[in-house]
């Protein structure tokens, strides 16, 4: 069985402020992690994803995510954020052995200027 | 060049009509899936097909009939809506999901179901 939970399902920050969004996941085989965006009045799209290549990856418009098995986390971050940030973030888990991957609840970001 | 497209971006109908939108895909993929996105913005999947074959099959009303022409396309049928079916439908396609495989998921643009 896989789930995924994502820790506060709104984050508000100020632009230039350090961006951290939290993704918790549970799998009994090793996992394959995803961050997705949406923009408002748009579909999902990929930000980034582990496929156990490396524990820190880079994605898209400057976000990363490390994974850390001890802590089943994959947390995405973004050092500066920007006020084209704001939108809705979906964290995703396929384990290797399930058909189809688990969307958390998502985390809306806000950005103020 | 739109990957994966939806049709139509916005449906307003009213209760008990019957209603379809249609997806395609031109990124070759053999996995297509139905999402659907309730007013919190939590997203569940309602269907996936993978090369024309029902590969899942969430706990939907069977109200919502899937049909999958080729692999390329995979609409999604409603009868009798109710308005509980408002919401946004995703259509979205990847790679295969089976196995020790992860290949990640390119959605459609939306489209936006109001029943009033």
């Amino acid at each position: 069985a896989q789930s995924v939970t994502q820790l506060g399902s709104h984050v508000s920050v100020s632009e230039g402020a350090l961006v951290l969004l939290r993704c918790n996941y549970s799998s009994s085989v090793p996992p394959y992690l995803f961050w997705y965006v949406q923009y408002p009045n748009q579909g999902l799209q990929l930000l980034l994803k582990y496929t156990s290549a490396a524990t820190l990856v880079k994605g898209i418009n400057g976000f990363e995510a490390e994974f850390k098995k001890s802590e089943t986390s994959f947390h995405l971050t973004k050092p500066s954020a920007h006020m084209s940030d704001a939108a809705e973030y979906f964290c995703a888990v396929k384990s290797n052995n399930a058909g189809k991957s688990t969307f958390g609840d998502g985390t809306t970001l806000t950005v103020k200027p | 060049d739109t990957a994966v497209s939806q049709t139509p971006k916005y449906l307003v109908t009213q209760m008990g009509n019957d209603k379809s939108i249609k997806c395609e895909q031109n990124l070759g993929h053999d996995t297509m899936y139905w999402y659907k996105q309730d007013s919190k913005k939590f997203l569940k999947i309602m269907f996936s097909y993978n090369n024309k074959e029902l590969i899942i099959n969430e706990t939907v009303p069977n109200r919502f009939s899937p049909k999958s022409p080729d692999k390329a396309h995979l609409n999604l049928h409603i009868n009798s809506l109710e308005l509980g079916d408002s919401a946004v439908y995703f259509c979205a396609s990847s790679q295969p999901q089976t196995g020790e495989i992860g290949y990640e998921q390119y959605f459609g643009p939306g489209t936006r179901l109001t029943v009033t």
